[in-house]
């Protein structure tokens, strides 16, 4: 079992531009959520993906938008990239009923 | 709005010391309390799992209890090793609109010195 699998590693992107990051979930687990981490920061919630919609979105804004597709990976998108996006994006999967998360490497974003 | 709190921040202990991490939240109504490990740079290993029934769970060297009535986990670690150095996080899970998410604590940073 490859575990949660995250691409790119490392990402640098200039301000304004468009990110997509993309996630694929442990075998069998069918729901996908993204965090973002700031240096020194715990992780916080951005969205979760079920059924290939969106069930659930924390406090950030609509730059910050997803996709599941049918095999259950999914992607993050960030338009008009900010500095203050720059983050470890993390993807963490599971089963749909609140057990134990799995969580991916990471993606390094670096805004400049 | 669930909040989670980690104290320490930071820790510093020498090899073979016995050491507890401390999480504290405010919504008791968690689903369960999840422990990860973070080394520098990277993704989150999970440690251990308890569930909101359960009052600890044990692996190895590691024994996380947890007290929902007073909103407290701890996490202990026996005979700490150089290799025990990194971030631990704890994150409760709670539902929102028909699903759960995790909140995480700060973090706290572990030294373990040789």
């Amino acid at each position: 079992d490859a575990g949660v699998t995250q691409s790119p590693t490392h990402l640098i992107k200039t301000r304004g531009q468009q990110v997509t990051l993309r996630c694929s979930p442990k075998s069998g687990h069918d729901t996908v959520s993204w965090y973002q981490q700031a240096l020194g920061q715990g992780p916080q919630f951005i969205f979760q993906y079920y059924e290939e919609e969106e069930r659930q979105r924390g406090n950030f804004p609509d730059r910050f938008s997803g996709h599941q597709f049918p095999n259950y990976s999914s992607e993050l998108n960030v338009n008009a990239l900010l500095l203050g996006d720059s983050a470890l994006y993390l993807c963490a999967s599971s089963f749909s009923s609140p057990i134990e998360a799995f969580f991916g490497q990471g993606t390094r974003l670096t805004v400049v | 709005k669930q909040e989670v709190t980690q104290i320490p921040a930071a820790l510093s202990v020498p090899e073979g010391e016995n050491l507890v991490l401390n999480c504290s939240f405010t919504d008791s109504a968690i689903y369960n309390l999840q422990w990860f490990r973070q080394d520098p740079g990277k993704g989150l290993t999970s440690l251990l799992l308890i569930q909101s029934s359960q009052r600890e769970q044990t692996s190895g060297r590691l024994n996380a209890s947890l007290d929902k009535s007073s909103g407290r986990s701890t996490l202990y670690i026996a005979a700490s090793q150089p290799g025990d150095s990194a971030t631990y996080l704890c994150a409760s899970a709670y539902s929102g609109a028909g699903s759960y998410q995790l909140t995480f604590g700060k973090g706290t940073k572990l030294s373990v010195i040789p």
